[in-house]
């Protein structure tokens, strides 16, 4: 079967760095995506990656090892907004979206 | 502003009772979607459209039913409701359905069947 796995929850600092893993066991591999979801709302695209390697965009970054099924979020700076679900979801080889069930990410001060 | 939009935004709905979810987007995306979010579970596809007038069934699609007669439009009717549909309901479009195009996702119905 496919799965995607994401740790349930994490509490980081504000100011701080955090990654947030996922690793996938999938039918074939046509691209990861990261959503951040805030409480209530609908997800909101935060990255892509396809190819190997770290993705930087501001703040965010985000990894990928497909041979070892495998990516992260790294989230540097945290803000007290930045509380929030991340969901890691991987495009199949029928190119459906296999989602995780999110990482609840709670900021301190 | 550009968008999903879905209506209504919540309801509640006695057993047995049918029930159509509306969900209609503005920017021209071909290909648009149903998904489910329960605590503890990842989005569930319940049907999908790559373009007008085609759909197809996801991941959990009984007791579901969608139709897409234009480009913007995208309805999903529960034809007899049970309790175990009480959830969150998104409707989400996409340029494409391969390579980078991401899924813009409307703010959800959140759905109570008694």
């Amino acid at each position: 079967g496919q799965n995607i796995d994401q740790p349930t929850e994490m509490t980081a600092t504000e100011g701080a760095i955090v990654q947030i893993n996922c690793t996938y066991q999938t039918s074939g591999f046509n691209g990861l995506f990261w959503y951040q979801q805030h409480a209530g709302e609908a997800p909101t695209f935060l990255s892509y990656n396809v190819l190997d390697g770290l993705e930087e965009k501001g703040r965010f970054s985000s990894f990928l090892s497909r041979s070892k099924g495998y990516s992260y979020l790294l989230l540097k700076e945290l803000q007290m907004k930045d509380s929030a679900s991340y969901l890691c979801a991987v495009r199949d080889s029928n190119y459906q979206l296999i989602w995780g069930a999110g990482t609840k990410l709670i900021i301190k001060p | 502003t550009a968008g999903i939009t879905q209506a209504p935004t919540s309801q509640i709905l006695a057993a047995g009772r049918s029930m159509t979810l509306r969900c209609t987007q503005d920017m021209r995306h071909n290909a648009m979607y149903w998904y489910r979010q329960d605590l503890g579970l990842g989005l569930r596809l319940i049907h999908y459209s790559n373009t007008a007038g085609t759909t197809g069934k996801g991941e959990v699609p009984d007791g579901y039913s969608v139709s897409r007669a234009n480009t913007d439009d995208f309805p999903l009717t529960l034809a007899s409701a049970v309790p175990s549909q009480t959830s969150v309901y998104f409707c989400a479009s996409s340029d494409g359905r391969t390579g980078n195009s991401p899924l813009h996702f409307g703010n959800g119905t959140r759905l109570t069947v008694t």
